[in-house]
């Protein structure tokens, strides 16, 4: 069975100080790996994925993520963080043969003046 | 505009009476799927589709039922609600199972 941990229910960050979203996955296989943002009454949003190729994976607003084979861990993070990226983050992972796509429970990402 | 449109956006109901929340994708994507959202569990799946009459149970199926007859309509339908399917539901979309995903903007379902 695959699964997704999320360990921090809610990260703190400063406006302009960077940021990271941490995740670690267990899946049979080669992993594909998401990571989707979802703000204050909206549905969610791709942000970025990994597949293949280069660990480290760029993404939308910013965004990017890095793939560490040895840790199972798919961390998102920012270089200098805003107001308006605070948002629920999701982290999920399926497989190539794919038909299941499992989230995590989300982190509450916070960023503050 | 592409989009993936689920209705109704907000459904408050009693205890067993049948109800149908509908989800419907203009990108003639092959993949579709309904997520239950719950404080704390994160997303779950319920159901998703491969392709048209196909259709397969995700992590927590039960109480729930689905149809793909055709490939851009796929209804969630709850045959007799129990509050415990009292949730924030969300419909998806990609191209193949293991593309990006979107989402329509989700249904608030309340069951008395």
């Amino acid at each position: 069975a695959q699964s997704v941990a999320q360990p921090e229910d809610q990260v703190n960050v400063a406006e302009g100080n960077p940021l990271t979203v941490k995740c670690t996955y267990s899946v049979s296989g080669n992993p594909y790996l998401f990571w989707y943002v979802q703000y204050p009454n909206r549905g969610l949003q791709f942000l970025l994925k990994y597949i293949t190729g280069d660990n480290l994976v760029k993404g939308s607003y910013g965004f990017e993520a890095e793939f560490n084979k040895s840790q199972t861990s798919f961390h998102l993070k920012k270089p200098s963080a805003l107001v308006s990226d605070s948002a629920l983050y999701f982290c999920a992972v399926t497989r190539w043969t794919a038909s299941k796509l499992t989230f995590g429970t989300g982190t509450r990402l916070q960023v503050m003046l | 505009e592409a989009q993936v449109t689920q209705n109704p956006r907000y459904l408050i109901t009693v205890t067993g009476k049948k109800l149908t929340v509908t989800c419907s994708q203009n990108m003639n994507h092959e993949y579709m799927s309904w997520y239950r959202q719950d404080p704390g569990l994160g997303l779950r799946q319920i159901y998703y589709s491969m392709n048209v009459e196909v259709t397969d149970k995700g992590d927590v199926p039960e109480g729930y039922k689905v149809s793909r007859k055709e490939k851009r309509n796929f209804p969630l339908i709850l045959e007799s609600p129990s509050p415990n399917q009292t949730s924030l539901y969300f419909c998806a979309s990609s191209l193949q199972g293991n593309e990006k995903l979107f989402f329509g903007s989700g249904t608030q379902l309340s069951v008395l």
